[in-house]
């Protein structure tokens, strides 16, 4: 199985200010089509996962320019490039490449 | 609207069964791959099942294997999930997905299956 890890596990944020999680995989995430198979959701206190990014770079339907992902193979990053009171919840990224998707344990963001 | 509606999570006794349905609206269910992720209580994302959008391709996580049973019924645009020898690790919201474009780009509200005596 491809093991997902994500980092840091809580991450205290300023509104306004930038905010970055690190996501590492197993096992590459990039297959032969050029694409990289890995998800970002974020899900808010009391709700269900919303889904941020797929394909590692491309921004989900409605879902806000502040917000990007990055990072090729193992290697991922969801960048946040100002942080509103709105965005705390935990984030996990997932892995589609292969079964059975795993994701990351999760990041929890919260306001200062 | 856009959704999908789980029902049919409650508490049950260990060595107990429990039918999950997610009442899809909105869409054509039958196009779509369909998925079960869980959440135990304060505990992160765990897939679970997968059923293609013809019923014929299933698969399971090792932890379910044998035990939980995913099927659907496209006329009526509702997934199920059937659940046999529940044990109280399998305590969790049940959430359903839809599969569109490479990622869960629709989630259910959730339904919670407490194991417990």
């Amino acid at each position: 199985d491809i093991v997902v890890t994500q980092s840091p596990l809580s991450l205290p944020v300023t509104p306004g200010e930038p905010a970055s999680i690190s996501c590492r995989s197993s096992q590459s995430l990039l297959k032969s089509d050029g694409n990289n198979y890995l998800e970002w959701y974020l899900q808010k206190p009391g709700q269900s996962p919303r889904l941020l990014i797929y394909l590692g770079s491309n921004r989900a339907s409605g879902v806000p320019d502040r917000f990007s992902g990055s990072g090729s193979g193992t290697d991922f990053t969801l960048k946040i490039s100002r942080v509103e009171a709105e965005d705390v919840g935990v984030y996990y990224c997932m892995q589609g490449l292969q079964m059975p998707l795993t994701f990351g344990g999760g990041t929890k963001v919260e306001i200062k | 609207e856009v959704q999908l509606v789980e029902s049919g999570g409650d508490l049950v006794q260990p060595g107990g069964s429990l039918r999950l349905s997610c009442a899809a609206s909105g869409f054509t269910f039958a196009n779509y791959w369909m998925y079960w992720v869980r959440q135990a209580p304060g505990k992160g994302l765990v897939w679970v099942s997968r059923i293609q959008s013809d019923g014929a391709g299933t698969i399971y996580a090792d932890s379910v294997k044998g035990r939980f049973t995913i099927s659907r019924d496209n006329a009526k645009n509702t997934l199920y999930l059937q659940m046999n020898s529940l044990r109280a690790d399998d305590t969790a919201v049940y959430y359903c997905a839809r599969r569109g474009g490479s990622a869960f780009d629709i989630w259910g509200r959730g339904t919670l299956v407490t194991v417990s005596s």
